[in-house]
């Protein structure tokens, strides 16, 4: 099983709203991503973590507010979010770092 | 920051054709992921390359992993209508890298197959 799996598959949310993504994968993988992808663009990287721990942030700003609560699961916390931020939010994992990473579906955010 | 030069950018192919593309970079990666997207849909694992001059077959796909460890390449053969879509090459850093984890996606082939 490579199943990586994120709620809400579709999310609206004006400028002033608080909002969550959620992604779970129970591979036993100990490193999780998040991608930003714009459209006809690549997968841009924002975060990731190893083993529960924040291991990169490519410089996101900070109404993107990430959390690993434990293994299985990542979250991608907003706030105070601008209209260009809509795009479809990926979620990736990875046994461990630098392996190959499967994906979620995406969560497609709209921000109006 | 850093970037892969993938091409081509686009393909028209009919049915049955092969079909051939490669993506570049100006530093090393340990390693190379090549994914499919549908429209909509999350990138779809195809292969992984680990090894300098690794080729690798999944199905009527193969790749390689460039002996420089600049580059990589994805073959399909034998072509077919749901090959249809995005294919983007990927480089990763491994661990014992500053930027470990770190990967970084070429801007994609959009491939169309006539039937």
């Amino acid at each position: 099983d490579t199943e990586v799996t994120q709620t809400p598959k579709h999310l609206v949310m004006g400028m002033t709203n608080k909002k969550s993504l959620k992604c779970e994968q129970h591979m036993g993988h100990r490193a999780m991503y998040w991608y930003k992808q714009k459209a006809k663009k690549p997968p841009e990287l924002m975060f990731v973590y190893s083993y529960e721990k924040l291991s990169i942030n490519e410089s996101v700003p900070s109404r993107f507010s990430p959390e690993c609560p434990n293994s299985s699961l990542l979250n991608l916390h907003l706030h105070a979010l601008q209209p260009e931020d809509s795009a479809l939010y990926l979620c990736a994992s990875s046994q461990v770092l630098a392996y190959e990473q499967y994906f979620g579906p995406g969560t497609r955010l709209t921000v109006t | 920051g850093q970037q892969l030069n993938q091409s081509p950018q686009s393909m028209f192919i009919q049915e049955g054709e092969d079909v051939s593309m490669n993506c570049t970079s100006s530093s090393i990666f340990n390693t190379w992921l090549w994914y499919k997207q549908d429209p909509g849909e999350g990138p779809v694992l195809l292969i992984a390359l680990y090894k300098a001059g690794e080729l690798t077959s999944n199905g009527r796909l193969t790749a390689q992993f460039g002996i420089t460890r600049k580059d990589s390449f994805l073959n399909i053969s034998a072509s077919i209508p749901s090959d249809v879509g995005i294919y983007f090459c990927a480089g990763v850093y491994n661990s014992l890298n500053t930027n470990a984890g770190k990967s970084t996606f070429g801007d994609g082939t959009t491939l169309t197959v006539k039937p």
